[in-house]
């Protein structure tokens, strides 16, 4: 049984680029939160999708969007890259319904912006 | 969602010594989670215990919730190097797919 995996690994990106990060969840899970953390701080929630739809949003800008495909796997796409946008970016799957409250999640995307 | 404070920040123990880790937070909730991350890496969820239960045990962990205190204490047993990790709590106010808010963790390091 495949846990959550994330690509790429690493990514080094300029600043103004855009770029777009995969996560496939654990079987049988249909919901994908994102996560983003910085050196030194917990994760931050991004937002979560379920049924191809954002269902919540943390307190970040519109330059992060995401994406849910039928087979549930998720896309988080960063546009106008900063500095400050360099992080650890992490995957998340759940069960929307079904009283099992743990996540799942994956090993991460490490994002250098130069 | 609520963000859980974890305390201490940082926790140095000897390999076999227990370590001690607690999680405050500010309102009611139906459940608390910790979570573990070995450095660099995603988190990986220990254990779950719900706002009618006042103790947990998985293998070496022990959980305590007291919600009078608004409090949780992770306890981790005869320690190992391989323990080193950050450690956060989550708190949920209603549970199912809520997000989940992170403190910045205890840092645990065991020397061997």
């Amino acid at each position: 049984d495949a846990g959550v995996t994330q690509s790429p690994t690493h990514l080094i990106k300029t600043r103004g680029q855009q770029v777009t990060l995969r996560c496939s969840p654990k079987s049988g899970h249909d919901t994908v939160s994102w996560y983003q953390q910085a050196l030194g701080q917990g994760p931050q929630f991004i937002f979560q999708y379920y049924e191809e739809e954002e269902r919540q949003r943390g307190n970040f800008p519109d330059r992060f969007s995401g994406h849910q495909f039928p087979n549930y796997s998720s896309e988080l796409n960063v546009n106008a890259l900063l500095l400050g946008d360099s992080a650890l970016y992490l995957c998340a799957s759940s069960l929307f319904r079904g009283g099992r409250y743990e996540q799942y999640f994956g090993p991460g995307t490490r994002l250098t912006v130069t | 969602s609520q963000q859980g404070e974890e305390d201490p920040q940082a926790l140095s123990i000897q390999e076999g010594e227990n370590a001690t880790m607690n999680c405050s937070y500010k309102t009611s909730i139906n459940n608390l989670q910790w979570y573990r991350q070995n450095s660099g890496r995603g988190l990986v969820h220990l254990i779950l215990i719900r706002s009618n239960e006042r103790e947990k045990h998985s293998g070496r962990l022990r959980v305590t919730l007291d919600t009078s205190k608004k409090s949780s204490s992770l306890l981790i047993t005869a320690s190992r190097a391989a323990d080193t990790a950050s450690y956060f709590c989550a708190p949920l106010t209603q549970g199912g797919s809520e997000k989940l808010v992170f403190g910045k963790g205890t840092k645990l390091t065991v020397n061997p």
